[in-house]
């Protein structure tokens, strides 16, 4: 059974600030996401990715098979991106998607 | 127009209750699914139909019977409802099984007293 870790759990930052979010997983993946979910509840799908880099406006998600690690970074963070933040890993089998307990990012006017 | 949609998005309930909780989604997806998010927001798979067929069943009690009449709809009904069930439940559908985006249902806050 893949373990997914994110780390931190719980990030503060200024607005403006470059933000980076961490996720590891313990075994070999066919492709992973990141998922947002806002106070009000909803989840979003950020990215699915397998391999490499993907940027979506000021969201740029990155993965190393060979470490087992993603990141999620944000430029020039708003108080918009305040939200929760969550990696999950897909292992290609019958099991579905297996979930990190999320990050709670607050940005600071 | 919503593309998945979850109704009710608030349910207050007695233990031993007998309730459903309806999806549906207008993406032409084959494949749906049931998540549950505990209490401390975390996320885990219950139930995914692809084609109306279901492919896994993770440790769910069964209390909990997902129903899909077409691949458009996939309803979960809860039996005996119980005092742990408090949770949200969020639908979700992906174009096919596998490695595909997801879309998510605004979740259903289940509140068993």
């Amino acid at each position: 059974k893949n373990e997914v870790e994110q780390s931190p759990q719980n990030l503060t930052a200024q607005e403006g600030e470059f933000i980076t979010i961490n996720c590891s997983y313990s075994v070999g993946i066919s492709a992973l996401h990141w998922l947002q979910q806002h106070p009000g509840g909803g989840i979003v799908s950020l990215f699915m990715l397998s391999s490499g880099k993907k940027k979506h406006g000021r969201l740029i998600a990155t993965i190393n098979i060979q470490e087992k690690h993603s990141s999620l970074h944000i430029t020039a963070s708003h108080p918009r991106d305040s939200a929760v933040y969550i990696c999950a890993v897909n292992g290609g089998g019958a099991d579905g998607l297996t979930f990190g307990k999320g990050t709670h990012l607050i940005i600071q006017p | 127009d919503t593309a998945v949609s979850q109704t009710p998005k608030y349910l207050v309930t007695q233990m031993g209750n007998d309730k459903s909780i309806k999806c549906e989604q207008n993406l032409g997806h084959d494949t749906m699914y049931w998540y549950k998010q505990d209490s401390k927001k975390f996320l885990k798979i219950m139930f995914s139909y692809n084609n109306k067929e279901l492919i896994i069943n993770e440790t769910v009690p069964n209390r909990f019977s997902p129903k899909s009449p077409d691949k458009a709809h996939l309803n979960l009904h809860i039996n005996s409802l119980e005092l742990g069930d408090s949770a949200v439940y969020f639908c979700a559908s992906s174009l096919q099984w596998g490695n595909e985006k997801l879309f998510f249902g605004s979740g259903t806050q289940l509140s068993v007293l």
